[in-house]
């Protein structure tokens, strides 16, 4: 299955500010995902990334917010824009290789 | 409506003896996949055993095993021989079709083992 780097794995960041996170994929992958879970509660999609073009959003997130970019096959980011302390998540990406799902390590994001 | 439903919490088990997480799903597409996945404190997802909406025998994987029915629409988890590291958060998740890649994740039931 393939490896994901996900990077920063944590950050303490000032309301107002933005936040990129990375991920890196060892292997070429064509669906890759982004996930919001809030502290206790369980993984939300944000997005799926796509290769190309613009990524698609799920109901309650946008791109303004939440912009992605997905420039090859292995790579992908997630920006946190106009940070708010209600963003304070775990942030984490996902790959489908076949039938399994690999997760990168997270992003723990603490807003103050 | 919950796609993905995990009614228990909270869920505590003596080490060493078997014990079952409760999953059940919504959905009208005849293909599906439904996953399980453990969440330790320090915050990655680790998968830990899949069972597509064909596949006649229940899956397993090792002390896992998944407890399908079709027909009730459940998905529970059986993890035997529980040890104490096997304490953590479990997701329920689901993905609708053959070709979508979204999962939609249930609620999470913790799990603390007691020695």
């Amino acid at each position: 299955s393939a490896v994901i780097s996900q990077k920063p794995s944590r950050d303490i960041c000032q309301r107002g500010t933005s936040l990129t996170i990375q991920c890196q994929v060892d292997s070429q992958v064509t669906m890759m995902f982004w996930y919001r879970q809030q502290p206790g509660q369980s993984l939300t999609l944000i997005a799926t990334a796509n290769q190309g073009s613009e990524a698609t959003y799920e109901s309650g997130f946008v791109i303004d917010k939440f912009p992605i970019s997905r420039p090859n096959l292995t790579f992908s980011t997630l920006t946190v824009s106009n940070m708010s302390p209600e963003d304070s998540s775990i942030y984490l990406c996902s790959v489908r290789q076949g039938e399994g799902y690999t997760f990168g390590s997270g992003t723990r994001l603490t807003v103050v | 409506a919950q796609k993905i439903t995990q009614t228990q919490p909270g869920m505590f088990v003596q080490e060493k003896e078997a014990v079952t997480l409760d999953c059940t799903y919504d959905t009208s597409d005849p293909s599906y996949g439904l996953f399980w996945y453990k969440q330790p404190s320090s915050g990655e997802m680790i998968f830990l055993i899949y069972q597509g909406s064909y596949d006649q025998q229940n899956a397993t994987e090792g002390r896992y095993s998944l407890n399908f029915q079709k027909a009730r629409k459940s998905a529970n988890l059986v993890i035997s021989a529980s040890q104490l590291g096997d304490s953590a958060m479990y997701f329920c998740a689901m993905r609708e079709g053959a070709d979508t890649g979204k999962l939609i994740f249930g609620q999470g039931t913790t799990l603390q083992v007691k020695p």
